[in-house]
């Protein structure tokens, strides 16, 4: 099973800043596989970004995705009052299908 | 607008069965373009993939269940089903039914629900 770990476990910024998460695989993924989905209170997952880059339907040009192998990053350029959320990436390149455990975006 | 909606008994008893149901708006399952999965998710954990149905009834699950899980899609009521046997206090969490690709790239999530395993 593909392990995949987030960091950091928490990060505080403030409106405007940029945020960079970090999600690593414990054996190499095929960027095609990687998503990467937003997770309010009480709310189910909303995909992001597949393909490592690739923004889903709706989802505004501030929020990227890049990254290989092993290492891949969401960048959120500047945030916004609804960005604070928890972000999760997940691998859907072999199965069992994994996500990490998450890294929470919060207000500073 | 394709909608799921997750429906079934908030609280099971250990060892029992826990069932449950996604019934799917604004869209038909029995689409070939898509797969249909089901996704747990344990307080303050991330998700976790249970299984996934195609349109045809082909299915595909998670190891980790130990062939606990049984997922089925029913065509004639546009719907899907959840069964997990044996459940075990490890088992509470939201569960949420999805539509996919057969890698489980999900792009529409019902809200959930949360189901307790406690006597």
């Amino acid at each position: 099973e593909i392990v995949l770990t987030q960091s950091p476990g928490t990060l505080s910024l403030s409106p405007g800043e940029r945020a960079t998460l970090s999600c690593r695989a414990s054996q190499s993924v095929s960027s095609t596989y990687i998503a990467w989905y937003q997770q309010k209170p009480g709310q189910a997952p909303r995909l992001l970004i597949s393909g490592a880059s690739s923004r889903a339907t709706g989802i505004p040009d501030r929020f990227s995705g890049s990254g290989s192998e092993t290492d891949f990053t969401l960048i959120i350029t500047r945030l916004e009052p609804e960005d604070f959320a928890v972000y999760y990436c997940q691998q859907y390149d072999v199965s069992p299908f994994t996500f990490g455990p998450g890294t929470k975006v919060e207000i500073k | 607008q394709l909608q799921l909606q997750e429906s079934g008994p908030g609280l099971v008893k250990p060892s029992e069965t826990l069932s449950l149901t996604c019934s799917v708006s604004g869209g038909t399952i029995s689409s070939s373009r898509y797969f249909w999965a089901w996704v747990r998710q344990p307080p303050g954990k991330g998700p976790e993939w249970i299984g996934t149905v195609s349109y045809s009834g082909s299915t595909y699950y998670n190891p980790s269940l130990q062939s606990r899980g049984t997922v089925y899609a029913d065509r004639s009521k546009n719907r899907l089903s959840l069964r997990l046997s044996s459940v075990a206090a490890a088992d509470t969490a939201i569960y949420y039914c999805a539509r996919g690709d057969l890698r489980a790239l999900l792009d529409y999530w019902g809200p959930g629900i949360l189901v307790t395993v406690s006597s």
